[in-house]
């Protein structure tokens, strides 16, 4: 099945500057969500992003499925991005089934 | 607003015994998944339905077993429980026609086996 890795694994930022955060997976995709865990442990549905662009607000994601990877960008970041951040991938074609990456730990210091 | 929702959100429990976590969704979606969360794994799936009267087997699913008896709800029984069953419970629901289908997750429970 498809291997899903995140990068980097933690990240520390200052209130009010920019991020990306990587997704590599090791097959081709024809579905990559991204998820915020908050501090509460929700996860909250970030993109939908099989290929290409979306932006919603501060956040978009971009990805590249020929490469192999998907990018997500904060910027200007704030207290409330805090948590982990995972991306996650069907673990074949046509599966309806995720495997997800360990996530990557974001810190915002106000 | 439809909805996924779990319960307990918080279970402790003796090991050997057996525990039921519920999940209901309001969507009408054919496809339910339950995942755990533990430190150092991310989340790996445990069992799946893709239907009413549909069970599979996931990742990590020794241990654990699932019915699906209408569209609503996928209940995960630990048969007897034990301490490496301590984690987060996540459930999940998705449309039904192909692979481009976003997952949404419920809120989690928390399972402590003592």
């Amino acid at each position: 099945g498809i291997q899903v890795e995140q990068s980097p694994p933690d990240l520390i930022l200052q209130e009010g500057a920019n991020s990306t955060l990587r997704c590599n997976f090791s097959d081709s995709v024809n579905n990559l969500q991204w998820f915020h865990q908050n501090p509460w442990g929700q996860l909250i549905n970030l993109f939908y992003i099989p290929s290409g662009t979306k932006q919603n607000g501060r956040l978009s994601a971009t990805t590249v499925a020929t490469e192999r990877y998907s990018l997500l960008y904060i910027s200007s970041s704030q207290t409330t991005d805090s948590g982990v951040y995972f991306c996650a991938s069907p673990t074949q074609g046509g599966s309806e089934k995720l495997v997800f990456g360990k996530g990557t730990k974001l810190t915002v210091n106000p | 607003d439809a909805e996924i929702t779990q319960s307990p959100r918080h279970k402790i429990t003796e090991t050997g015994r057996q525990v039921t976590l519920a999940c209901h969704q309001t969507w009408n979606h054919n496809n339910m998944f339950w995942y755990r969360q533990d430190l150092g794994h991310g989340l790996r799936l445990i069992h799946y339905s893709y239907g009413v009267q549909d069970t599979n087997k996931g990742e990590v699913s020794d241990g654990y077993s699932v019915s699906r008896s209408n569209t609503e709800d996928l209940p995960l029984t630990l048969e007897s429980a034990a301490s490496s069953q301590t984690s987060v419970y996540f459930c999940a629901s998705s449309e039904s026609s192909g692979s481009l289908n976003e997952q949404y997750f419920g809120p989690g429970t928390r399972l402590t086996v003592t």
